[in-house]
């Protein structure tokens, strides 16, 4: 069973600060995606990848495959990024077929003050 | 932006009623999944379906049960709620085939609360 294991679970900053959200995950992966939920529930995907890193404004992801771990950076952090970050795994092993969804970490909760 | 719709929004209920989660998606995705998630914690998978006519159960056991008639749309419905319904439920869609997977595009969830 992958487990997956997202730290901090809460993270309190001021604004402006760059932030860091750790993910580690037990088994092989064939995608890693990053998430973000607003206190109203609904999700948004922000970043899906399986090697590198990814840019996209003032958000970074990285990944390393070997030591199966995952980071998600925020620059220049601001109050509306204020939300809960989840890193969710895709097994490697697809075989079209049983519970192929994904994995998903318990979240963190990050507020950022002004 | 993701076009997947969930309603309602909100749900407040009686035990032993019977309800209907509804999720449509306007993306022509052929792969949708229904996840539950209790306050604070880890969505899980609940159901899934590869397209019309096919539903398959997720890794948490679940007393509800999906249909996908249509394409778009993929309800899920409670016989007879209980409080443990209690939780949020979130529908998703992809576009993932047998030979390619692609990012999941998450419904708005419903939050659901049986009295």
């Amino acid at each position: 069973k992958n487990e997956v294991e997202q730290s901090p679970q809460n993270l309190t900053a001021q604004e402006g600060e760059f932030i860091t959200i750790n993910c580690s995950y037990s088994v092989g992966i064939s995608a890693l995606h990053w998430l973000q939920q607003h206190p109203g529930g609904g999700i948004v995907s922000l970043f899906m990848l399986s090697s590198g890193k990814k840019k996209h404004g003032r958000l970074i992801a990285t990944i390393n495959i070997q030591e199966k771990h995952s980071s998600l950076h925020i620059t220049a952090s601001h109050p509306r990024d204020s939300a809960v970050y989840i890193c969710a795994v895709r097994s490697s092993v697809y075989s079209g077929g049983g519970a192929d969804g994904l994995t998903f970490g318990k979240g963190t909760h990050l507020i950022i003050q002004p | 932006e993701a076009d997947i719709y969930q309603t309602p929004r909100y749900l407040v209920i009686g035990t032993g009623k019977k309800i209907t989660l509804e999720c449509s998606q306007t993306m022509g995705h052929d792969k949708m999944y229904w996840y539950q998630q209790d306050p604070g914690m880890e969505l899980h998978l609940i159901h899934y379906s590869y397209g019309v006519n096919s539903t398959e159960k997720g890794d948490l056991s679940s007393e509800s049960t999906v249909s996908r008639i249509r394409t778009e749309h993929f309800p899920l419905t409670l016989e007879s709620a209980r409080p443990s319904h209690t939780s949020q439920y979130l529908c998703a869609s992809s576009d993932e085939t047998p030979t390619s997977y692609n990012e999941q595009f998450f419904g708005p969830g419903t939050r659901l609360t049986v009295l």
